[in-house]
């Protein structure tokens, strides 16, 4: 099946550094990325959709100065959390649809830790 | 869509059971779902999938069924395994918006 690879797995950062969250797609075009978090023993949270060479498109609350997201080729999109600080410790997912067909398919997640 | 991060409703199952996990979706203009399992602080998996022209579909262990008329979607687990325990979640065709998912526990 479809893999999607998400790197780093973990980060550990001081606060106010910027943290970059790779999700490349290895076997597939992804016109459209989509970029979660996640809190403790809650579902999904949808941050934002991330369409291949236009600007993304961010859900109501989340700051797009905060979190940039860049989806320069159909293979990959970046996630940066910005001066980092502690409440945006988080688990942070990513997500490609295949342009095939439109099934989604999953990273395996950064857990982001901010000191 | 807007997403809301909810607290996950628990199914507890004994090994060997079958077990049933219910979703509910509120655009009756979705015309496709797919359930996902997400194992602790890992990415959500693919499990199986169903179209709205279908309102069952079966894969290997695992059955879809889906009620158009009251929005309603369900998971069937054959003999639940130790290794089926996960939040499962589903998903419509926008593919934008997870129902809150269940943790399913299944005890030895």
């Amino acid at each position: 099946g479809a893999v999607v690879s998400q790197h780093p797995s973990r980060v550990i950062c001081k606060s106010g550094t910027s943290v970059k969250i790779e999700c490349r797609s290895l076997d597939f075009q992804a016109t459209t990325m989509f970029w979660y978090r996640q809190f403790p023993k809650q579902s999904l949270m949808l941050m934002a959709t991330s369409n291949e060479g236009s600007k993304a498109t961010y859900e109501q609350g989340v700051e797009k100065d905060k979190f940039l997201i860049n989806h320069a080729s159909l293979t990959l999109s970046t996630l940066t959390v910005t001066s980092a600080h502690p409440e945006d410790s988080s688990f942070y997912i990513c997500s490609a649809r295949d342009r095939e067909d439109e099934k989604l398919f999953f990273g395996s997640g950064t857990q982001l830790s901010v000191l | 869509g807007e997403s809301v991060g909810l607290h996950l409703p628990t199914l507890s199952v004994q090994e060997g059971d079958n077990s049933i996990i219910n979703c509910a979706y509120s655009n009756s203009a979705s015309d496709y779902f797919i359930w996902y399992k997400q194992e602790s602080g890992k990415g959500p998996q693919f499990i199986i999938d169903i179209r709205s022209n279908m309102d069952k579909r079966q894969g290997q262990r695992v059955t879809v069924l889906l009620n158009k008329t009251v929005k309603h979607l369900s998971l069937q687990i054959a003999a639940t395994q130790p290794g089926d325990s996960a939040v499962y979640f589903c998903a419509e065709s926008g593919m934008l918006t997870f129902g809150g998912g269940t943790r399913l526990m299944v005890k030895p």
